[in-house]
C-alpha cells in the first residue's frame, strides 16, 4: 500500500521552543492531509485538516496560532508546535487519503517537552 | 458522522477467529463502515471498509447487518501480531471532502498463545 512518512520519529525540546514535524506522502500526491494528536492510553484526536494551497482547517478547541500548519506541496505538510510546553508532549500522527476511500497514516512523532 | 460503540477490550486465542463487534445504530444511508487498527506506538493501519455488502480482503472480513446498525470485523486466524486497538469508524465515503476520520475509543484486542 501507499506510504506516508514522518520526520522526526521522536523529538525532545525545551519549554518555550518551537518544533516542526514533517509529513510526506512518498508515492502519491495528497491535496489534503490530516493531523492527529494522541495522549497515552487515549484515542486519536483530529487536530486539523491541511489543504495544499490554502489555509488549514482546525477542529474546535485547537489553537491555530500554536499549531501552525503549512501544506507546501502535494507531498508535504508540516506541523509546527510553537512555544511548546510540557502539556504539548504527545504522539502526533499525520494521514493522507489516497483515492476515494483509503487513508494512510504516518508512523507518528513522539514529542517530549521538558 | 455517526457515532460507534465498541467493547473496550477482548481476548482471543492464537489461531482462532477474532470477532470484533461494532454498533452504529444512527448510521446514515451514505455512510460507510471503516475499520482501522493501531499497534502500540505506531500509526493506524487501514483494514477494510464497506457500505452494505459483506466484504473480504487478505486481512479480514467485514459483516454488516441488513439494517446496517451493526457490523463485525472478523480476523479468521488471529496471530500474536494482531494484538492491537481496533477502531470502527463510520463516515461519508468518497473524495477528500469525506476524508476526515473521527476515532472513538476502539477495542483493545489481546491475542494470547
Amino acid at each position: 500500500g501507499a506510504v506516508v512518512s514522518q520526520h522526526p520519529s521522536w523529538v525532545i525540546c525545551k519549554s518555550g521552543t518551537s518544533v516542526k514535524i514533517e509529513c510526506r506522502s512518498l508515492d502519491f500526491q495528497a491535496t489534503t492531509m490530516f493531523w492527529y494528536r494522541q495522549f497515552p492510553k487515549q484515542s486519536l484526536m483530529l487536530m486539523a485538516t491541511s489543504n495544499e494551497g490554502s489555509k488549514a482547517t482546525y477542529e474546535q478547541g485547537v489553537e491555530k496560532d500554536k499549531f501552525l500548519i503549512n501544506h507546501a506541496s502535494l507531498t508535504l505538510s508540516t506541523l509546527t508546535v510553537t512555544s511548546a510546553h510540557p502539556e504539548d508532549s504527545s504522539f502526533y500522527i499525520c494521514s493522507a487519503p489516497q483515492g476515494k476511500d483509503t487513508q494512510y497514516f504516518g508512523p507518528g512523532t513522539r514529542l517530549t517537552v521538558l | 458522522d455517526a457515532k460507534t460503540t465498541q467493547p473496550p477490550s477482548m481476548d482471543c486465542a492464537e489461531g482462532r477467529a477474532a470477532n470484533l463487534p461494532c454498533n452504529h445504530s444512527t448510521i446514515s444511508g451514505n455512510e460507510y463502515v471503516y475499520w482501522y487498527r493501531q499497534i502500540h506506538s505506531q500509526g493506524p493501519q487501514y483494514i477494510i471498509h464497506g457500505l452494505k455488502n459483506n466484504e473480504t480482503n487478505e486481512m479480514a472480513s467485514l459483516i454488516i447487518t441488513e439494517d446496517r446498525k451493526s457490523s463485525t470485523l472478523i480476523l479468521p486466524h488471529a496471530t500474536l501480531r494482531d494484538t492491537a486497538v481496533y477502531y470502527c469508524i463510520v463516515r461519508v465515503g468518497g473524495g477528500n471532502q469525506g476524508g476526515k476520520l473521527i476515532f472513538g475509543q476502539g477495542t483493545e484486542l489481546s491475542v494470547k498463545p
